[in-house]
């Protein structure tokens, strides 16, 4: 089944710098790559996406890649602000486009 | 609603009770998901609930693990005979299209003691 991995497992920067977070996947069949931010005591919530037609993603501070050929896709954040500091979480569509799966995970942190 | 509520928000029970944790989706939402997070990890999956198709329960990690959804919206997950490696947060997920744009509820705290 479907596998991803996810790095660096944790990250600090100084507020102003950029950030930028990697995932691979196993599954050449996965179409759907979204991107989720959990503060604590919170649920994960969506941030960015992107489909496997598509190279390049943006939305304001915040840009996805992705390179099928390679199976990976990184989440950029430039300009980062303290209250960026959660944990990210990339994941990638399962074959049967019914779950998906998830990385284990970056802690960011920004200081000011 | 606004978005997808969970309830109870905490729960704690004894070894060997069973639970029920409770999910109502997005309105008009068709896809379902629970995920279990356990301290420090990932998201696992668990089952998914597609309007009337069969749902896939490859992600259950045991027969004590059960999950229906009622009327094509409230879902309830329940834990047979719970065991001290049940405890997690467990989170539902609503969509309005199978795998995509899932957008989570807060989630619900196990913890069985």
């Amino acid at each position: 089944g479907e596998n991803v991995e996810q790095h660096p497992s944790t990250l600090s920067v100084q507020e102003g710098d950029s950030a930028v977070i990697k995932c691979t996947y196993s599954d050449s069949a996965s179409n759907y790559f979204p991107w989720y931010k959990q503060e604590l005591g919170k649920g994960p919530q969506l941030i960015i996406d992107i489909r496997s037609n598509v190279g390049e993603k943006k939305d304001q501070r915040i840009a996805v890649t992705l390179n099928k050929t390679a199976k990976h896709f990184s989440l950029h954040i430039t300009e980062t602000q303290p209250e960026d500091s959660a944990v990210y979480f990339c994941a990638a569509s399962n074959q049967a486009g019914t779950a998906l799966i998830f990385g284990k995970g970056t802690t960011l942190s920004v200081s000011s | 609603g606004a978005g997808v509520s969970q309830s109870p928000s905490n729960k704690v029970t004894e070894k060997g009770k069973d639970v029920e944790l409770r999910c109502d989706p997005i309105s008009g939402h068709t896809a379902l998901y629970w995920y279990r997070q356990s301290l420090g990890q990932g998201l696992e999956f668990l089952i998914y609930f597609q309007g009337n198709s069969a749902p896939d329960k490859s992600g259950l990690p045991s027969d004590r693990f059960s999950a229906e959804r009622t009327g094509g919206s409230v879902s309830t997950l329940t834990i047979q005979r719970t065991q001290q490696e049940d405890s997690a947060v467990y989170l539902c997920a609503s969509s309005q299209t199978r795998g995509l744009d899932a957008f989570f509820g807060q989630g619900t705290r196990l913890t069985v003691v």
